[in-house]
């Protein structure tokens, strides 16, 4: 079942400009995870945030974790025309294997 | 680097038909996973399975089966094909204690059912 909700669901901004995407979900988890998803092709993990973390960095992302409010931020500092994608944030819980996905946020960067 | 192929980037078939997805990985993983993407939807998981002919259902299983002969080839079967099928289908696979590592994804399969 779905569990995470991205906000916005699209969002435009210029090249240079920094990209905030939030995720909110519903029930415990184990870990968050951030996709993304360049058009008609698979997903690409970014990043991933343990439960018992509240920020990750990986090269211009960074991730922010608050499980009190159960929600999660990636922030994507000077974007550029190539990051323009959907983004989606997908939690694991602590039993079961699958992955839960919000329906993303679509991102477009232009130069 | 890990790659998952689907076997087919487009697909065209008629209601009614029998439809097999293959998906192959080459990481020797245990999980492997069948999603399908629809608009305004997002991702929904089909089946996955842990194991060589272990399988779980997912979110929506209705209509489709899977099959896992091999460790490292996963098939999603459509046993009649009907138009609200038509979708992105999506494979992914990870290792089995996998809870703090990614999923790989293919690059998935858009299927038409005419």
């Amino acid at each position: 079942s779905q569990q995470g909700e991205e906000d916005p669901q699209a969002l435009s901004i210029q090249e240079g400009e920094n990209a905030t995407m939030n995720c909110s979900y519903k029930t415990s988890i184990n870990n968050l995870q951030w996709y993304r998803q360049n058009s008609g092709r698979g997903l690409v993990h970014l990043i991933l945030i343990r439960s018992n973390e509240r920020e990750k960095h990986s090269g211009r992302l960074r991730v922010t974790l608050d499980t009190s409010k159960k929600s999660s931020s990636l922030l994507i500092t000077a974007s550029r025309a190539a990051d323009t994608a959907s983004y989606f944030c997908a939690t694991r819980s602590n039993s079961g294997y699958a992955l839960n996905f919000g329906k993303g946020t679509s991102l477009l960067v232009t130069p | 680097d890990v790659k998952v192929t689907q076997s087919s980037r487009y697909l065209v078939k008629r209601t009614g038909e029998k439809v097999f997805l293959e998906c192959v990985q080459d990481m020797d993983h245990e999980n492997m996973f069948w999603y399908r993407q629809d608009p305004g939807l997002g991702l929904r998981l089909i089946y996955f399975s842990y194991d060589v002919k272990m399988k779980e259902k997912g979110d929506i299983p209705e209509g489709y089966s899977v099959s896992r002969e091999k460790k490292e080839r996963f098939s999603l079967i459509l046993e009649s094909a009907s138009t609200n099928q038509t979708s992105m289908y999506l494979c992914a696979s990870s290792f089995a204690e996998a809870r703090n590592q990614p999923q790989h994804f293919g690059d998935g399969t858009r299927l038409s059912i005419l």
